[in-house]
């Protein structure tokens, strides 16, 4: 099982509409969680992160986080030919004296007009 | 002043050049990490730096050698690197490197071996 997952996509939503995308993780100890946007031959740019559990909204985004069931989702409101990019899923895992993040594969979103 | 940065933002080297990579921040960030990222995959982590020491190296081969000479800036030094050692190559720093810190991320180094 791979530490984080999420869907490759791509996930297409029209312009206007609500995009969801989603990741799970594996361990159980994780304590942040962080959502990447990258668009093609750019570096990762930090949109959201989220530590305790429930909603955290900032603009047109929203982070979910469900420790329990070890999900975590990003929800983009209003969605704009901007949004699309390929979005990674990164968990913060602690390791002896430092921690590091762990990235999913990252989700290609493509908004249609 | 939120900016990493990373010198040059494009390396072309042979696999007898020994080059280096730049990264820089004023952020006042205690960590400092190395990335590379291959097309179309995930970043993967390479190396991380805290209060300038090396915390973590995932099994990087000894071509690539990592050097923090403060607080602010980060080199990883290139020598006798494989073809397929090409790829975007990205340095990020966050407060601390313990966890509920953000990373944030430079633009990058694309390096072509030939």
């Amino acid at each position: 099982q791979k530490e984080v997952e999420q869907n490759s996509g791509p996930l297409s939503v029209p312009e206007g509409a609500i995009a969801s995308l989603n990741c799970t993780y594996s361990d159980r100890g994780s304590q942040s969680f962080f959502w990447y946007r990258q668009y093609s031959g750019k570096s990762p740019e930090l949109i959201m992160f989220i530590y305790s559990n429930g909603d955290k909204e900032d603009g047109r985004f929203t982070a979910q986080l469900n420790k329990a069931s070890q999900y975590v989702s990003l929800l983009i409101r209003d969605s704009q030919p901007s949004d699309s990019a390929t979005y990674l899923c990164a968990v913060n895992m602690l390791y002896s004296s430092a921690s590091k993040i762990i990235f999913g594969s990252g989700t290609r979103l493509s908004i249609r007009p | 002043d939120t900016e990493v940065t990373q010198t040059p933002k494009h390396l072309v080297m042979g696999m007898t050049n020994k080059k280096s990579l730049k990264c820089e921040q004023h952020m006042g960030h205690r960590a400092m990490y190395w990335y590379k990222q291959k097309a179309k995959k995930p970043p993967e982590l390479m190396f991380v730096y805290s209060y300038e020491k090396l915390s973590i190296n995932e099994s990087v081969p000894s071509r690539f050698s990592p050097e923090c000479p403060n607080s602010s800036l980060l080199n990883l030094h290139l020598h006798a690197l494989q073809p397929e050692d090409s790829a975007l190559y990205l340095c990020a720093s966050s407060q601390t490197a313990g966890s509920h810190n953000e990373q944030f991320f430079g633009p990058g180094t694309r390096l072509t071996v030939l």
